[in-house]
């Protein structure tokens, strides 16, 4: 089983709509989340960090549910530009309870806003 | 934000070469730098954990022999693809974390280097 796993879509999607990311990840100490966007050929970029409490950046939502061991990322209104690959990245606890920096990337879903 | 650079971004040799890339953080310092490696239409696969003044630990099946690592000061890290071969093909992309210490610490990617091994 994948640490992170994703669906990789492809999702295409027109402008103005909202569309759902998922993740699950099998590493139940995991320490912290997050959500990075990948244009092509370019680095990962964060996106947001995502914590249990759920948090919102504008268009866009995450939410952990620690229990279920998921992950999800919304975007609402989307746009032209949102278009990218959406990682699911998790930052692991190792055994001797060390996890400095390290982090553990999804596939990625690709995601094409389209007029 | 803190900046991360990759220096050269793209390299085409020829197979059984030696290619060297570099790390450098801008504007901090890093005591610990990250090699990630991703193939086409794949993820971003940790190679190995660079540390200054010490060994580089690498990933399970990442061969230490093959991909040198020196952390030669805290700005610098430097990834050394030794006799290179078609399969290592990939883009490079290294990172570095602030220096909090928490694992929420933000990771500063570099913008990565396209190998291309002929």
């Amino acid at each position: 089983r994948k640490e992170v796993e994703q669906d990789p879509g492809p999702f295409n999607v027109p402008e103005g709509a909202t569309v759902a990311f998922n993740c699950t990840y099998s590493n139940s100490a995991s320490q912290s989340f997050f959500w990075y966007r990948q244009d092509c050929r370019k680095e990962p970029k964060l996106l947001m960090s995502v914590y249990s409490s759920g948090n919102e950046d504008g268009r866009f939502t995450a939410q952990l549910n620690r229990a279920s061991q998921y992950i999800s990322l919304l975007i609402r209104d989307s746009k032209l530009s949102d278009s990218a690959t959406y990682l699911c990245v998790v930052n692991p606890l190792e055994a001797g309870g060390t996890s400095y920096g390290k982090l553990t990337f999804g596939q990625g879903t690709i995601l094409t806003v389209h007029p | 934000g803190a900046v991360v650079s990759q220096h050269p971004s793209w390299v085409i040799c020829k197979s059984g070469t030696s290619v060297k890339i570099e790390c450098r953080s801008l504007d901090f310092q890093a005591t610990t730098m990250f090699w990630y490696r991703q193939f086409p239409k794949q993820s971003l696969m940790l190679m190995a954990t660079s540390n200054e003044g010490s060994k580089a630990t690498y990933e399970q099946g990442v061969e230490k022999d093959k991909f040198l690592i020196n952390h030669a000061s805290l700005t610098l890290s430097t990834l050394t693809v030794t006799s290179a071969h078609p399969e290592d093909s990939s883009f490079y992309i290294c990172s570095a974390p602030s220096l909090k210490g928490a694992s929420t610490d933000t990771q500063y990617f570099g913008p990565g280097t396209r190998l291309t091994v002929l």
